[in-house]
């Protein structure tokens, strides 16, 4: 069965770049079938579309994030990074690594996500 | 971007009680509708996709509809355990986009 592991810095100080990684297991990373999403939540609130990245390396952003945002993938090593630079308080948040089909764009499964505050 | 409009925001049931949440999204996505419930601490978990296709091992006292801007999703009998938040999510085009979800409470 495969599963997600978000990883990284659980706090960040304001400007500065928020890295987190997602580690891949009981499959592989490098299926055509799937993209590979962030995904993130607010405390409290409703779920945020990041950006997905295919295992060809072919990246989608979301257009309010694009300019900050930098999602790569290493196949060698099963995993997707995200990396998000000049953070501020609204950038605090649940962060999700999933999988989402390319052909039907369901998100399954999920990683526990792992919560990422934006403070000095 | 789609959006994808949810009501209600919150609803008050009891264990027993039919629950239906609308989905109504700003333009035709067809069927492309998937439905998640999430519980507190938890990540969301997919339980409908195509709009009315259940995710294997979810309960039959789910169901979805709709297709194009209007969609529902309907349990049939309340359990305990269906107590949590809902989104649903456009898969017609990027972005996809997220519902702002609806709170399942008990009453």
């Amino acid at each position: 069965q495969m599963q997600l592991q978000e990883s990284g810095p659980g706090l960040v100080k304001p400007s500065e770049t928020l890295s987190l990684t997602c580690s891949v297991t009981g499959g592989s990373i490098s299926s055509p079938s799937y993209y590979w999403d962030w995904i993130r939540q607010p405390p409290g609130k409703g779920l945020e579309w990041i950006g997905s990245i295919h295992y060809s390396g072919n990246t989608y952003y979301n257009a309010s994030l694009k300019s900050r945002l930098t999602i790569s993938v290493d196949t060698s090593k099963n995993q997707v990074s995200l990396s998000l630079t000049s953070v501020a308080a609204a950038d605090t948040a649940l962060y999700y690594c999933a999988r989402r089909g390319v052909a039907a764009g369901w998100v399954d499964p999920w990683g526990q996500g792992t919560l990422v505050i934006v403070s000095s | 971007d789609i959006q994808m409009t949810q009501s209600p925001s919150s609803v008050s049931a009891s264990v027993g009680d039919r629950v239906t949440i609308t989905c109504r999204a700003s333009q035709g996505i067809s069927r492309w509708l998937a439905w998640y419930q999430q519980k507190p601490g938890k990540a969301p978990k997919l339980l409908i996709y195509t709009a009315s296709t259940l995710q294997g091992g979810v309960p039959s006292r789910f169901s979805g509809s709709g297709s194009g801007t209007d969609f529902t999703l309907t349990i049939s009998s309340l359990q305990p355990e269906d107590f949590a938040t809902y989104y649903c999510q456009q898969a017609n085009s990027f972005p996809i986009t997220f519902g702002q979800g609806t709170r399942l409470e008990i009453k």
